[in-house]
């Protein structure tokens, strides 16, 4: 089955710096990658996702890249806020339909 | 509309116990996966249910179990707890726009 790597686990960052968030998969087959963010106590929430037939798309302040033949994905955060600090989880699954399998998540954190 | 509806909100049960949660989907979907969440080991993934009918399941041993019922909305149970179940339990609704997450189901097992 599908296996998704996850690097960093913790990123400490100032407000205004970027941040980046990288992603390896296994299955060549996979074609959706969503990236979600997790406030503390909350749930996590899509903030953007990606599909194979692009390799970059952008939303405000968020972008993701993907490199289809290194099987591997990155969220970029620019001009970061206090407000961006969460855990943020990458994800990989073969369609939008199918099981999404997730890394073990990113906790970014902005110091004012 | 209303999101992804998850009861109760927080459990505490006994090892050796028993337990169900409750999962109501976005009005309309149709598919709803549940995933375990524990510090350090994200989201892992337990089984997805699409108009009553499992059809996948992740790697978690017979105690986990689930099921939809015609209005779309999905029951795990969790038999002979052990205190490694303690954990959020997440319940996803799917479109095409991906899933939508509930607020979970804090579960401690004593």
């Amino acid at each position: 089955g599908e296996n998704v790597e996850q690097h960093p686990s913790t990123l400490s960052v100032q407000e205004g710096d970027s941040a980046v968030i990288k992603c390896t998969y296994s299955d060549s087959a996979s074609n959706y990658f969503p990236w979600y963010k997790q406030e503390l106590g909350k749930r996590p929430q899509l903030i953007i996702d990606i599909r194979s037939n692009v390799g970059e798309k952008k939303d405000q302040r968020i972008a993701v890249t993907l490199n289809k033949t290194a099987k591997h994905f990155s969220l970029h955060i620019t001009e970061t806020q206090p407000e961006d600090s969460a855990v943020y989880f990458c994800a990989a699954s073969y369609s939008g339909y199918s099981t999404l399998t997730f890394g073990k998540g990113t906790m970014l954190l902005v110091s004012p | 509309k209303a999101g992804v509806t998850q009861t109760p909100r927080y459990l505490i049960k006994t090892r050796g116990q028993q337990v169900t949660l409750s999962c109501s989907p976005i009005s309309g979907h149709r598919s709803v996966s549940w995933y375990q969440q524990t510090p350090g080991q994200g989201l892992q993934f337990l089984f997805e249910y699409f108009s009553e009918t499992q059809r996948n399941k992740g790697n978690f041993p017979g105690r986990f179990s689930g099921r939809q019922f015609s209005n779309s909305r999905s029951e795990m149970n969790v038999s002979t707890l052990e205190l490694g179940d303690s954990a959020l339990y997440l319940c996803a609704s799917r479109s095409e726009g991906g899933y939508t997450f509930g607020s979970g189901t804090r579960l401690t097992v004593v």
